[in-house]
């Protein structure tokens, strides 16, 4: 159990355009899902932490209105990457928590994104 | 907030030795302290996790030992494998902060010499 999925694994798209990338629990409910970045040989980079039905807590640094986070319901969260520039190519994961007040993180397989 | 800093950032053990990698906390609320193993391209998979009730736990091969007093945490590794081979995160979360998020580690990368 405690399987996390993401969508998609790998997205190459122009600079201005947005990017939607999903992050589903498949055999259980996440009351609360974090989504990180991460550089190459890098360590894991909180962006935000999404709680289903409320809006998302920014980690400090990260712009709100670029990275859109939506969790709208307990099995799905969306980030959306808005007017993507190459900077913003990197590799995105996910995690989600599977009861609140139980610690264990469960983590997506991650999207690279390459922002051209 | 939390810092957490991990050393080494490279260790290479022979097959067979141990490994051992250690890391420091720095805010005494946190009580959850979790490693992760991160090959190449793929997702964080928890190896495993202590709370700040016990100071050892041990998992076949690998254990993790906690001392709260002094706020660092060390993984251990015994008889490695080339499998083991990998990144390894720690990370602390405080349930006291009321959103249990984690702070990791700066990796450290174990490369087993065959």
């Amino acid at each position: 159990g405690a399987v996390v999925s993401q969508h998609p694994s790998r997205v190459i798209c122009k600079s201005g355009t947005s990017v939607k990338i999903e992050c589903r629990s498949l055999d259980f409910q996440a009351t609360t899902m974090f989504w990180y970045r991460q550089f190459p040989k890098k360590s894991l980079m909180l962006m935000a932490t999404s709680n289903e039905g409320s809006k998302a807590t920014y980690e400090q640094g990260v712009e709100k209105d670029k990275f859109l986070i939506n969790h709208a319901s307990l099995t799905l969260s969306t980030l959306t990457v808005t007017s993507a520039h190459p900077e913003d190519s990197s590799f995105y994961i996910c995690s989600a928590r599977r009861v609140s007040g139980v610690h264990e993180q469960y983590f997506g397989p991650g999207t690279r994104l390459t922002v051209t | 907030g939390e810092n957490v800093e991990q050393h080494p950032s490279t260790l290479s053990v022979q097959e067979g030795d141990s490994a051992v990698i250690k890391c420091t906390y720095s805010d005494s609320a946190s009580n959850y302290f979790p490693w992760y193993k991160q090959e190449l391209g793929k997702r964080p998979q928890l190896i495993i996790d202590i709370r700040s009730n016990v100071g050892e736990k041990k998992d076949q091969r690998i254990a993790v030992t906690l001392n709260k007093t002094a706020k660092h945490f060390s993984l251990h590794i015994t008889e490695t494998q080339p499998e083991d081979s990998a990144v390894y995160f720690c990370a602390a979360s405080s349930e006291a902060r009321g959103n249990e998020k984690l702070t990791f580690g700066t990796g450290t990368r174990l490369t087993i010499i065959p």
